[in-house]
């Protein structure tokens, strides 16, 4: 089975419920951040990004707020369901040359039905 | 559209051997970038390239080299693998370098160096 993701916090939450995953970044000069989902045994899938020049950006299900003052991130899911479940990770963008990122540690969400 | 292909999926090395990961992609992004990702632990970058024949290092380089003759493809090389080589590796690529967009992932490789 898949390793990666051993040791990490984890949320468990209801199916149907709204779920909140909280990151801190590092670097206050970071203007870019993603979130990313992981399922086993798969590569990271985009879910989101915002830029710095924003608080708020929603998606399909998904809100990410970003607030600058305490460098931290967070990533709401309405609504719940199975397939949700997975790890996932924030990432900012580091570097002058564009898209190298730095990434979180990352949170497992497991959903019950 | 396949988008970004790793080969092998699953490799196992003795201490002192050298391989290749392969990384592919075929929708002509300039931005490419090799990570490693280790139990517990996000993803770390390795290295990247900006472009053919542009390659640079990024946070744990030691231990690999890379090279992009071609827009398409990246390659991670180990010459001389080390037990603490031992990871997923995850490729990854993006339209462009310098202007902040969704990066691509491979499906990755699990690598063990026994």
């Amino acid at each position: 089975g898949e390793s990666v993701g051993l040791h990490l916090p984890t949320l468990s939450v209801q199916e149907g419920d709204n779920s909140i995953i909280n990151c801190a970044y590092s670097n206050s000069a970071s203007d870019y951040f993603i979130w990313y989902k992981q399922e086993s045994g798969k590569g990271p899938q985009f879910i989101i990004d915002i830029r710095s020049n924003m608080d708020k950006r929603q998606g399909q299900r998904v809100t990410v707020l970003l607030n600058k003052t305490v460098k931290h991130l967070s990533l709401q899911i309405a609504a719940t369901q199975p397939g949700d479940s997975a790890v996932y990770f924030c990432a900012e963008n580091i570097g002058n040359a564009g898209n190298m990122l730095t990434f979180g540690g990352g949170t497992r969400l497991m959903v019950k039905p | 559209n396949a988008g970004v292909t790793q080969t092998p999926k699953f490799q196992v090395l003795k201490t002192g051997q050298s391989m290749t990961l392969q990384c592919a992609q075929d929708m002509n992004h300039e931005y490419m970038s090799w990570y490693r990702q280790d139990p517990g632990m996000g993803l770390r970058l390795i290295h990247y390239s900006v472009g053919a024949g542009i390659t640079d290092q990024g946070e744990v380089p030691n231990g690999y080299n890379v090279s992009r003759s071609t827009t398409e493809d990246f390659p991670l090389r180990l010459l001389s693998a080390a037990p603490s080589q031992t990871s997923v590796y995850f490729c990854a690529s993006s339209y462009s370098p310098t202007v902040n967009t969704e990066a691509f992932f491979g499906q990755g490789t699990r690598l063990t160096v026994v």
